[in-house]
Protein backbone atom coordinates (compact mmCIF):
# COMPACT_ATOMS: atom_id res chain seq x y z
CA UNK A 1 0.00 0.00 0.00
CA UNK A 2 1.24 3.74 -0.65
CA UNK A 3 2.10 5.74 1.86
CA UNK A 4 2.99 9.29 1.34
CA UNK A 5 4.71 11.32 4.13
CA UNK A 6 5.05 14.83 4.20
CA UNK A 7 8.02 16.87 6.43
CA UNK A 8 7.60 19.09 8.42
CA UNK A 9 3.60 19.09 9.34
CA UNK A 10 3.88 22.15 10.27
CA UNK A 11 5.84 25.60 9.10
CA UNK A 12 6.43 29.08 10.09
CA UNK A 13 8.66 31.38 8.53
CA UNK A 14 9.42 35.41 7.61
CA UNK A 15 8.04 37.14 4.75
CA UNK A 16 10.49 36.97 1.72
CA UNK A 17 11.70 33.69 2.80
CA UNK A 18 11.83 30.97 0.46
CA UNK A 19 9.81 27.90 1.26
CA UNK A 20 10.91 23.97 1.15
CA UNK A 21 8.21 21.50 1.57
CA UNK A 22 8.83 17.63 1.39
CA UNK A 23 6.91 14.59 0.38
CA UNK A 24 7.90 11.13 0.24
CA UNK A 25 6.45 7.89 -1.14
CA UNK A 26 7.23 4.41 -0.71
CA UNK A 27 6.40 2.85 -3.98
CA UNK A 28 8.03 4.40 -6.80
CA UNK A 29 5.55 2.70 -9.52
CA UNK A 30 3.43 6.32 -10.02
CA UNK A 31 1.72 8.08 -13.02
CA UNK A 32 1.96 11.10 -11.59
CA UNK A 33 1.95 13.61 -8.34
CA UNK A 34 -0.25 16.35 -7.55
CA UNK A 35 0.59 19.83 -5.21
CA UNK A 36 -2.40 20.90 -3.85
CA UNK A 37 -2.87 23.68 -1.48
CA UNK A 38 -5.58 24.47 1.42
CA UNK A 39 -7.07 27.12 2.99
CA UNK A 40 -8.83 26.66 6.70
CA UNK A 41 -12.57 25.03 5.67
CA UNK A 42 -12.38 24.88 2.01
CA UNK A 43 -11.70 22.42 -1.00
CA UNK A 44 -8.62 21.83 -2.64
CA UNK A 45 -6.67 23.80 -5.25
CA UNK A 46 -4.77 22.25 -7.41
CA UNK A 47 -1.43 23.93 -7.66
CA UNK A 48 1.25 21.45 -9.81
CA UNK A 49 1.08 18.24 -11.68
CA UNK A 50 4.24 15.99 -12.57
CA UNK A 51 3.89 13.61 -14.65
CA UNK A 52 6.23 10.38 -14.20
CA UNK A 53 8.18 11.03 -17.19
CA UNK A 54 8.75 14.75 -15.59
CA UNK A 55 11.15 15.89 -13.50
CA UNK A 56 10.09 19.19 -12.53
CA UNK A 57 7.23 21.65 -12.86
CA UNK A 58 7.13 25.59 -12.34
CA UNK A 59 4.18 27.91 -12.19
CA UNK A 60 4.88 31.13 -11.16
CA UNK A 61 6.31 30.88 -7.79
CA UNK A 62 6.09 28.00 -7.43
CA UNK A 63 8.71 24.68 -8.67
CA UNK A 64 8.13 21.49 -7.56
CA UNK A 65 10.56 18.96 -8.26
CA UNK A 66 9.95 14.59 -8.62
CA UNK A 67 12.70 12.07 -8.16
CA UNK A 68 10.64 8.69 -8.78
CA UNK A 69 13.26 6.51 -7.98
CA UNK A 70 14.16 7.94 -4.43
CA UNK A 71 10.35 8.17 -3.89
CA UNK A 72 10.40 11.99 -3.23
CA UNK A 73 9.18 15.30 -4.25
CA UNK A 74 9.55 18.78 -2.89
CA UNK A 75 7.86 21.91 -3.68
CA UNK A 76 9.43 25.21 -3.36
CA UNK A 77 7.93 28.82 -2.86
CA UNK A 78 10.25 31.20 -3.99
CA UNK A 79 9.91 34.92 -1.61
CA UNK A 80 6.98 33.95 0.25
CA UNK A 81 3.69 36.09 1.14
CA UNK A 82 1.49 36.11 3.86
CA UNK A 83 -1.04 35.07 1.30
CA UNK A 84 0.82 31.85 1.11
CA UNK A 85 -0.08 30.98 4.38
CA UNK A 86 -2.43 27.77 3.84
CA UNK A 87 -2.36 23.80 4.36
CA UNK A 88 0.16 22.07 1.05
CA UNK A 89 -0.90 18.45 0.09
CA UNK A 90 0.85 16.32 -2.30
CA UNK A 91 -0.92 13.18 -3.54
CA UNK A 92 0.26 10.68 -5.70
CA UNK A 93 -1.45 8.52 -8.38
CA UNK A 94 -0.19 4.93 -8.43
CA UNK A 95 -1.81 2.47 -11.72
CA UNK A 96 -5.51 3.22 -10.56
CA UNK A 97 -7.68 6.26 -9.90
CA UNK A 98 -6.93 6.74 -6.58
CA UNK A 99 -4.63 9.40 -4.86
CA UNK A 100 -2.70 8.87 -2.02
CA UNK A 101 -2.57 12.11 0.04
CA UNK A 102 0.00 13.24 2.50
CA UNK A 103 -1.46 14.59 5.87
CA UNK A 104 0.06 18.02 4.64
CA UNK A 105 2.29 21.01 6.06
CA UNK A 106 1.06 23.79 7.45
CA UNK A 107 2.59 26.89 6.13
CA UNK A 108 2.40 30.08 8.21
CA UNK A 109 4.32 33.66 6.58
CA UNK A 110 4.63 36.07 8.96
CA UNK A 111 4.12 39.67 8.24
CA UNK B 1 -11.42 26.69 -15.78
CA UNK B 2 -13.04 24.11 -14.63
CA UNK B 3 -15.84 24.06 -12.10
CA UNK B 4 -16.65 21.58 -9.35
CA UNK B 5 -19.65 22.53 -7.22
CA UNK B 6 -20.93 20.85 -4.00
CA UNK B 7 -24.38 21.64 -3.16
CA UNK B 8 -24.72 23.02 0.12
CA UNK B 9 -21.41 24.54 2.12
CA UNK B 10 -22.68 23.54 5.34
CA UNK B 11 -25.61 21.30 6.88
CA UNK B 12 -26.62 20.04 9.63
CA UNK B 13 -28.55 17.13 10.33
CA UNK B 14 -29.57 14.60 12.82
CA UNK B 15 -28.86 10.81 13.73
CA UNK B 16 -30.98 8.57 11.29
CA UNK B 17 -31.42 10.90 8.79
CA UNK B 18 -30.87 10.16 5.39
CA UNK B 19 -28.96 12.60 3.70
CA UNK B 20 -27.88 13.69 0.04
CA UNK B 21 -24.67 15.43 -1.01
CA UNK B 22 -24.60 16.60 -4.47
CA UNK B 23 -21.18 17.20 -7.07
CA UNK B 24 -21.70 19.04 -10.27
CA UNK B 25 -18.70 19.47 -12.28
CA UNK B 26 -18.91 21.33 -16.43
CA UNK B 27 -15.78 19.93 -17.77
CA UNK B 28 -17.72 16.59 -19.26
CA UNK B 29 -14.83 14.77 -16.89
CA UNK B 30 -15.49 11.16 -17.12
CA UNK B 31 -14.16 10.44 -13.27
CA UNK B 32 -15.62 11.65 -10.18
CA UNK B 33 -15.19 11.29 -6.46
CA UNK B 34 -16.05 11.29 -3.36
CA UNK B 35 -13.62 11.94 -0.19
CA UNK B 36 -14.22 12.94 3.38
CA UNK B 37 -11.57 14.51 5.41
CA UNK B 38 -10.75 14.45 9.25
CA UNK B 39 -8.24 15.48 11.34
CA UNK B 40 -5.19 13.54 12.22
CA UNK B 41 -6.53 11.14 9.21
CA UNK B 42 -6.18 13.22 5.97
CA UNK B 43 -7.91 12.53 3.39
CA UNK B 44 -9.69 9.38 2.43
CA UNK B 45 -11.69 7.78 -0.47
CA UNK B 46 -15.48 6.75 -0.11
CA UNK B 47 -16.19 5.85 -3.94
CA UNK B 48 -15.96 6.67 -6.94
CA UNK B 49 -17.52 6.52 -10.55
CA UNK B 50 -15.27 5.75 -13.91
CA UNK B 51 -18.79 6.88 -15.90
CA UNK B 52 -22.68 7.30 -15.92
CA UNK B 53 -23.86 4.08 -13.92
CA UNK B 54 -20.84 2.85 -13.00
CA UNK B 55 -19.16 2.85 -9.04
CA UNK B 56 -16.30 1.79 -7.64
CA UNK B 57 -15.90 1.40 -3.40
CA UNK B 58 -12.98 3.32 -2.09
CA UNK B 59 -11.34 2.87 0.95
CA UNK B 60 -13.91 3.80 3.42
CA UNK B 61 -17.31 2.73 1.87
CA UNK B 62 -19.37 1.61 4.91
CA UNK B 63 -22.59 3.64 5.55
CA UNK B 64 -22.63 5.08 2.29
CA UNK B 65 -24.34 5.01 -1.08
CA UNK B 66 -23.70 6.68 -4.26
CA UNK B 67 -25.42 7.64 -7.44
CA UNK B 68 -24.63 8.71 -11.23
CA UNK B 69 -27.31 9.17 -13.07
CA UNK B 70 -25.74 11.53 -15.52
CA UNK B 71 -21.91 12.62 -16.44
CA UNK B 72 -21.89 15.81 -14.69
CA UNK B 73 -23.81 14.96 -11.13
CA UNK B 74 -22.46 12.22 -8.64
CA UNK B 75 -24.26 12.21 -5.43
CA UNK B 76 -23.60 10.54 -2.11
CA UNK B 77 -26.01 9.72 -0.06
CA UNK B 78 -25.86 8.16 4.01
CA UNK B 79 -28.77 5.84 4.95
CA UNK B 80 -28.59 6.56 7.85
CA UNK B 81 -26.45 9.44 8.99
CA UNK B 82 -24.40 8.72 12.13
CA UNK B 83 -22.61 11.45 14.50
CA UNK B 84 -19.17 9.89 13.10
CA UNK B 85 -20.13 10.83 9.54
CA UNK B 86 -19.71 13.68 11.28
CA UNK B 87 -16.66 15.27 8.18
CA UNK B 88 -15.99 17.61 5.53
CA UNK B 89 -16.75 16.09 2.37
CA UNK B 90 -14.88 16.81 -0.80
CA UNK B 91 -16.10 15.99 -4.11
CA UNK B 92 -13.81 15.51 -7.06
CA UNK B 93 -13.52 14.96 -11.11
CA UNK B 94 -10.62 14.46 -13.72
CA UNK B 95 -10.58 13.51 -17.34
CA UNK B 96 -10.08 9.41 -18.40
CA UNK B 97 -6.58 9.57 -19.17
CA UNK B 98 -3.35 8.24 -17.74
CA UNK B 99 -1.68 12.07 -16.78
CA UNK B 100 -5.56 13.00 -15.57
CA UNK B 101 -5.41 16.12 -12.63
CA UNK B 102 -7.74 15.71 -9.96
CA UNK B 103 -10.30 19.15 -9.41
CA UNK B 104 -11.42 19.35 -6.40
CA UNK B 105 -15.04 21.15 -4.47
CA UNK B 106 -15.27 23.51 -2.30
CA UNK B 107 -16.38 21.01 0.34
CA UNK B 108 -19.22 20.46 2.56
CA UNK B 109 -19.02 20.32 6.12
CA UNK B 110 -21.62 18.07 7.58
CA UNK B 111 -22.32 17.88 11.62
CA UNK B 112 -24.46 15.01 12.27
CA UNK B 113 -26.28 15.63 15.72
Amino acid sequence: KQEVTQIPAALSVPEGENLVLNCSFTDSAIYNLQWFRQDPGKGLTSLLLIQSSQREQTSGRLNASLDKSSGRSTLYIAASQPGDSATYLCAVRPRDYKLSFGAGTTVTVRA
Amino acid sequence: DVKVTQSSRYLVKRTGEKVFLECVQDMDHENMFWYRQDPGLGLRLIYFSYDVKMKEKGDIPEGYSVSREKKERFSLILESASTNQTSMYLCASSFERSYNEQFFGPGTRLTVL
